[in-house]
């Protein structure tokens, strides 16, 4: 079954404007990891939040973590044309961190 | 520093034919990992290696499925005979330590 569960499906903004996406989960975790994958590429790894931190920044993103709620939020602050991806959580379990479990992915759209 | 490598980009094949998927990782990594990603489905767990030791291959579907890592370098995922269900996108990606799985731009499979 699906561990990770991104909300909204696909999301479009226009450039300038913040972008919020969601990721919820099953089961505890060890970590979860937001990805990034542009159209016909690999997934990029964007941040790594652990089950014992709350909120973590790298540039213009930033990660929320609930662990009471399974849940996270990935922040996109100024939103750029050159954000326009497929971005998908992805939780590590605490028994076996290796495996990771990924979401179907939210369909992000920058307009210019 | 070159990022993990998968060959080919694009494998078109016939039901009932072979078809051998290549990744090299990111030199110095131990930890390498095949996922796959089949239509309109979540990206899923297929297995993973330290060095050239399989840990752990639950997600490998069957047995038409066969993945190596002779020498503890780069790993091939064989498909023999593949199925019309096979075609997807396979990603491997590699890591120093378990935390942060660095991803290959996938090799889209489609069999016909």
């Amino acid at each position: 079954s699906q561990q990770g569960e991104e909300d909204p499906q696909a999301l479009s903004i226009q450039e300038g404007e913040n972008a919020t996406m969601n990721c919820s989960y099953k089961t505890s975790i060890n970590n979860l990891q937001w990805y990034r994958q542009n159209s016909g590429r690999g997934l990029v790894h964007l941040i790594l939040i652990r089950s014992n931190e709350r909120e973590k920044h790298s540039g213009r993103l930033r990660v929320t973590l609930d662990t009471s709620k399974k849940s996270s939020s990935l922040l996109i602050t100024a939103s750029r044309a050159a954000d326009t991806a497929s971005y998908f959580c992805a939780t590590a379990g605490r028994s076996n961190d290796y495996k990771l479990s990924f979401g179907a992915g939210t369909t992000v759209t920058v307009r210019a | 520093e070159a990022g993990v490598t998968q060959f080919p980009s694009h494998s078109v094949i016939e039901k009932g034919q072979t078809v051998t998927l290549r990744c090299d990782p990111i030199s110095g990594h131990d930890n390498l990992y095949w996922y796959r990603r089949v239509m309109g489905k979540e990206i899923k767990f297929l297995l993973h290696f330290v060095k050239e030791s399989k840990q752990d291959e639950s997600g490998m579907p069957n047995n038409r499925f066969l993945a190596e890592r002779t020498g503890g370098t780069y790993s091939t995922l064989k498909v023999q005979p593949a199925e019309l269900e096979d075609s997807g996108v396979y990603f491997c990606a590699s890591s120093h330590r378990t935390a942060e799985q660095y991803f290959g731009p996938g090799t889209r499979l489609t069999v016909t």
